[in-house]
């Protein structure tokens, strides 16, 4: 079966920096994509990596190892508009995306 | 001008009542998405369509029937409709399916259902 794992909850402070982990097993792989979704709205694209490094678009970095079937979110510099949750799906070998069940992110002050 | 725009952003039901959501997108992308999201947050998958055809269709009971009148518009009708339906709906288009960037997912503001 197909799967994307990623932890239900965590907790950062104002200021600091979050990774937020991704792992996944799926039938092929063309792509990973992480998604921000605040309460009550819909998702909204991040980031995309198809291939393995990190690409970095401002505060928000995201890193995939296509071997390790693993990818991270990194936020830094945290602010309190962060608190929301990050999905993470992959797009299996017939372009079909996998999500994840999302991570829901809470920034304190 | 709003991307994906859908309509009603709420609705509220009875059992075995029979109701629509609307979808439009003015992107001009070829594929849209039927998600449904539930109390547990998570999204799931339920049609596609690619340039008006059905290229997608999960296992979804046939209760749910999308209608695609052309690329824009991609239309979800539920009848008989039960508890278990209530959930968020979203509507979400992307540029095609060939992957890469072409698949970034445009969403719309979601359609809350609740069934009483």
């Amino acid at each position: 079966g197909q799967n994307i794992d990623q932890p239900t909850e965590m907790t950062a402070t104002e200021g600091a920096i979050v990774q937020i982990n991704c792992t996944y097993q799926t039938s092929g792989f063309n792509g990973l994509f992480w998604y921000q979704q605040h309460a009550g709205e819909a998702p909204t694209f991040l980031s995309y990596n198809v291939l393995d490094g990190l690409e970095e678009k401002g505060r928000f970095s995201s890193f995939l190892s296509r071997s390790k079937g693993y990818s991270y979110l990194l936020l830094k510099e945290l602010q309190m508009k962060d608190s929301a949750s990050y999905l993470c799906a992959v797009m299996d070998s017939n372009y079909q995306l996998i999500w994840g069940a999302g991570t829901k992110l809470i920034i304190k002050p | 001008d709003t991307a994906v725009s859908q309509t009603p952003k709420y609705l509220v039901t009875q059992m075995g009542n029979d109701k629509s959501i609307k979808c439009e997108q003015n992107l001009g992308h070829d594929t849209m998405y039927w998600y449904k999201q539930d109390s547990k947050k998570f999204l799931k998958i339920m049609f596609s369509y690619n340039n008006k055809e059905l290229i997608i269709n999960e296992t979804v009971p046939n209760r749910f029937s999308p209608k695609s009148p052309d690329k824009a518009h991609l239309n979800l009708h539920i009848n008989s409709l039960e508890l278990g339906d209530s959930a968020v709906y979203f509507c979400a288009s992307s540029q095609d399916t060939s992957g890469g960037g072409a698949n970034v997912l445009t969403f719309g503001a979601g359609s809350r259902l609740t069934v009483l």
